[in-house]
C-alpha cells in the first residue's frame, strides 16, 4: 500500500515569491493535515482537514497561507508571498479518521532567500 | 492548556543498552498517545501507538507504556543498535478537541 506521498521534496526559492506544495494521502484516510516543522522542534500544525472540510486551521497564517482539498483526497498548501521565517519543513499527514493513527510523508524542505 | 515534554532533549548510550525515553503531558484528558521516530530529513513514522484505555503497546524491541493518572508515557528500547538513532517524538490526542500536542522530542543516539 502506498504511503503518503508529499512533493517536491525541496524547494528554495527567493522571498516575496509563491511556492505550493502537493499532498496525496493514503487511499482512504479521510483526515489530511499539514504541519510545518522546524529544526529541533516538534512538528506546528497549520491546518487539519475531515475529508474536505477544514476542521481546524487556526494556526494557518491566512494573510499569506492557503490550503485546498478538493473531492476530499490530496491536498495543496500555498504560500503566497513567501518570508524568509517560512523556511521550514512543511509535512503532509493522514489518517482513517480524527483519532487515529498519523502517518506522515517525507516532507518538502522550504529554503526562502 | 495541554503541554507535552520530553526530556532528555538528547541522549547518547552504547550499543546493546536498554534505554528509555520519557514523555509526560499536563492534561490527562487525552484519547490516545502516539510515539514517533524522526530520522534526519525525513518524516515521521509512527512506531507505536496507545489508546487511552491500554497500559502499554509492543512491536519488536519496542513497548511503550501509559499512565494517565500521572501524565507520563515512557518508551522502552531493549538491546539497542545503532540503527535505532534518531528523534524520538511523543504526541498526546486530546479528548475534547481531537487537537495532537507534541513533545519537542529525544535525539538518540546509540554509539558502536
Amino acid at each position: 500500500e502506498a504511503g503518503v506521498v508529499q512533493s517536491p521534496r525541496y524547494k528554495i526559492i527567493e522571498k516575496k515569491q509563491p511556492v505550493a506544495f502537493w499532498c496525496n494521502p493514503i487511499s482512504g484516510h479521510n483526515t489530511l493535515y499539514w504541519y510545518r516543522q522546524n529544526l529541533g522542534q516538534g512538528p506546528e500544525l497549520l491546518i487539519r482537514y475531515e475529508n474536505e472540510e477544514a476542521v481546524d486551521d487556526s494556526q494557518l497564517p491566512k494573510d499569506r497561507f492557503s490550503a485546498e482539498r478538493l473531492k476530499g483526497v490530496d491536498s495543496t498548501l500555498k504560500i503566497q508571498p513567501a518570508e524568509l521565517g517560512d523556511s521550514a519543513v512543511y509535512l503532509c499527514a493522514s489518517s482513517p479518521w480524527g483519532p487515529g493513527e498519523l502517518f506522515f510523508g517525507e516532507g518538502s524542505r522550504l529554503t526562502v532567500l | 492548556k495541554q503541554e507535552v515534554t520530553q526530556i532528555p532533549a538528547a541522549l547518547s548510550v552504547p550499543e546493546g543498552e536498554n534505554l528509555v525515553l520519557n514523555c509526560s503531558f499536563t492534561d490527562s484528558a487525552i484519547y490516545n498517545l502516539q510515539w514517533f521516530r524522526q530520522d534526519p530529513g525525513k518524516g515521521l513514522t509512527s512506531l507505536l501507538l496507545i489508546q487511552s484505555s491500554q497500559r502499554e503497546q509492543t512491536s519488536g524491541r519496542l513497548n511503550a507504556s501509559l499512565d494517565k493518572s500521572s501524565g507520563r508515557s515512557t518508551l522502552y528500547i531493549a538491546a539497542s543498535q545503532p540503527g535505532d538513532s534518531a528523534t524520538y517524538l511523543c504526541a498526546a490526542l486530546m479528548d475534547s478537541n481531537y487537537q495532537l500536542i507534541w513533545g519537542a522530542g529525544t535525539k538518540l543516539i546509540i554509539k558502536p
